[in-house]
């Protein structure tokens, strides 16, 4: 079976734009979290959805959105970039257990 | 509500020698602990998990982790560290419902000397 799959893998945005990541989760997975990884914050959640549905969602301003397609595929949006996105983005799936599949990430780069 | 708290921001070990990245837990419930590694520029990767079945898990590359509740510990060890063991690891927590979100302590970071 194929992984999580993240795109772009890399992206560079200006202050003020916004991005939008991609995800697809493995093959029969219907949950998907999002994370954002920094150095000084490490591994903070941002948002799980499951059957199209945002089941939870972590503590990040309302620039952060994401939605999850019929086909399980997820994206999430940023809004009015600003320097302090600038972190790892990663994606993780799983089907009905406790443990998650994470993707290689996106990284992006607001300057 | 689950914390996770990994001891040590850094351990250094020489390679063939023994690895153990301490993690300690707070949690409400019953909790299910898993260890995640990630490699520089790559995602996590999923070593071992606990759900309450056995307390000594075993895991891939040679990890195992041992559920003490009595010291509410969930440390990971190896017998022999190889060079590519060095990478981040991630100590997280969940509840057994598994419908909320993971908790992940802050990383500890392996170095691996030859």
């Amino acid at each position: 079976k194929a992984g999580v799959t993240q795109t772009p893998r890399y992206l560079i945005k200006t202050r003020g734009q916004q991005v939008t990541l991609s995800c697809s989760p493995i093959s029969g997975h219907r949950s998907v979290s999002w994370y954002q990884q920094t150095p000084g914050q490490g591994l903070q959640f941002l948002f799980e959805y499951f059957s199209e549905t945002q089941r939870n969602k972590g503590n990040f301003p309302g620039r952060f959105s994401g939605r999850q397609f019929s086909n399980s595929r997820s994206e999430m949006n940023v809004s009015t970039l600003e320097l302090g996105d600038s972190a790892l983005y990663l994606c993780a799936s799983r089907l009905n257990g406790f443990e998650q599949y994470f993707g290689p990430g996106t990284r992006l780069t607001v300057t | 509500a689950q914390s996770v708290t990994q001891l040590d921001s850094h351990v250094s070990v020489s390679e063939g020698t023994p690895v153990l990245l301490r993690c300690n837990y707070s949690s409400s419930y019953s909790p299910s602990l898993f260890w995640y590694v990630q490699h520089p520029n790559k995602g996590l990767q999923l070593l071992l998990k606990y759900t309450s079945a056995a307390t000594l898990v075993k895991g891939i590359n040679g990890f195992e982790a041992e559920f003490k509740k009595s010291e509410t510990s969930f440390h990971l060890t190896k017998p022999s560290a190889h060079m590519s063991d060095a990478a981040e690891y991630f100590c997280v927590v969940s509840v057994p419902s598994g419908n909320t979100p993971l908790v992940f302590g802050k990383g500890t970071r392996l170095s691996v000397i030859a």
